[in-house]
C-alpha cells in the first residue's frame, strides 16, 4: 500500500522501554528517520539509518531496520517524561526528496 | 544544526482574506523547500515542493491558485492561502533540504496555526 503505518498510542512507564514500530512502503528507500515532534511544534530529527545498515544505536535511541519486511523500529531505553511526544517515521522515495510520513505514534510516558 | 524558522506562528484571521506565511533557512541555502498541512491528530500531507527561482510543484490535490508558494530566494519561500475559509484551519509546516548534506535529512520550521473565523 501507499500509506507509512505505525500504531497511534504507546504507554510505558517512566524507566522503561519504548519501542515504537513503523511498515514502510519503498523497498528501494535509500534512508529511513525518525522525527520527534512535541505539543504545537515543528518536527526535530531523532535519527536516521541508511537501507544498508540493520541497526544504530544513537545514545539511547536503537533503530532495527528490516528491509525484508520493511520494518522499521525504534527503541528509546531509559523512557522519561520528556520523551512523551508524536514519533514519525518518514522514508524517502527513491529518486526524490519527496519524505513520506508515517502515521505518528503518541508516546505518552507516567511517572 | 540548521535551523528553519517559520512566521507567524500563529495566525487568526476572517474568512474571504489572504494570509502569507514565510519559511526561512536561517543558517544555510536551501534550494528545495517542501509545505505540509497537519490535521490535528494526523500525520503530514505533502502539499507541494518549493523550488528557487521556478514554479512549485503541486501535490495532486493541492488547489495552486488557492495555496501560492514563491521561492524568491535560497532562504526564503512563502506560502500564501487565498481566500481562506474554515476548512483552512490548519497547522502548515515548511522543510527545507540543506544542499551540503548527504543524507537527505530535511530541517522543519515550528509550524504556523492558522485559524480561519
Amino acid at each position: 500500500g501507499e500509506d507509512v503505518e505505525q500504531s497511534l498510542f504507546l504507554s510505558v512507564r517512566e524507566g522503561d522501554s519504548s519501542v515504537i514500530n513503523c511498515t514502510y512502503t519503498d523497498s528501494s528507500s535509500t534512508y529511513l528517520y525518525w522525527y520527534k515532534q512535541e505539543p504545537g511544534a515543528g518536527l526535530q530529527l531523532l535519527t536516521y539509518i541508511f537501507s544498508n545498515m540493520d541497526m544504530k544505536q544513537d545514545q539511547r535511541l536503537t533503530v532495527l531496520l528490516n528491509k525484508k519486511d520493511k520494518h522499521l523500529s525504534l527503541r528509546i531505553a531509559d523512557t522519561q517524561t520528556g520523551d512523551s511526544a508524536i514519533y514519525f517515521c518518514a522514508e524517502i522515495k527513491a529518486g526524490t526528496y519527496k519524505y513520506i510520513f508515517g502515521t505518528g505514534t503518541r508516546l505518552k510516558v507516567l511517572a | 544544526g540548521a535551523v528553519v524558522s517559520q512566521h507567524p506562528s500563529r495566525v487568526i484571521c476572517k474568512s474571504g482574506t489572504s494570509v502569507k506565511i514565510e519559511c526561512r533557512s536561517l543558517d544555510f541555502q536551501a534550494t528545495t523547500m517542501f509545505w505540509y498541512r497537519q490535521f490535528p491528530k494526523q500525520s503530514l500531507m505533502l502539499m507541494a515542493t518549493s523550488n528557487e527561482g521556478s514554479k512549485a510543484t503541486y501535490e495532486q490535490g493541492v488547489e495552486k491558485d488557492k495555496f501560492l508558494i514563491n521561492h524568491a530566494s535560497l532562504t526564503l519561500s512563502t506560502l500564501t492561502v487565498t481566500s481562506a475559509h474554515p476548512e483552512d484551519s490548519s497547522f502548515y509546516i515548511c522543510s527545507a533540504r540543506a544542499g551540503t548534506t548527504n543524507t537527505g535529512e530535511l530541517f522543519f520550521g515550528e509550524g504556523s496555526r492558522l485559524t480561519v473565523l
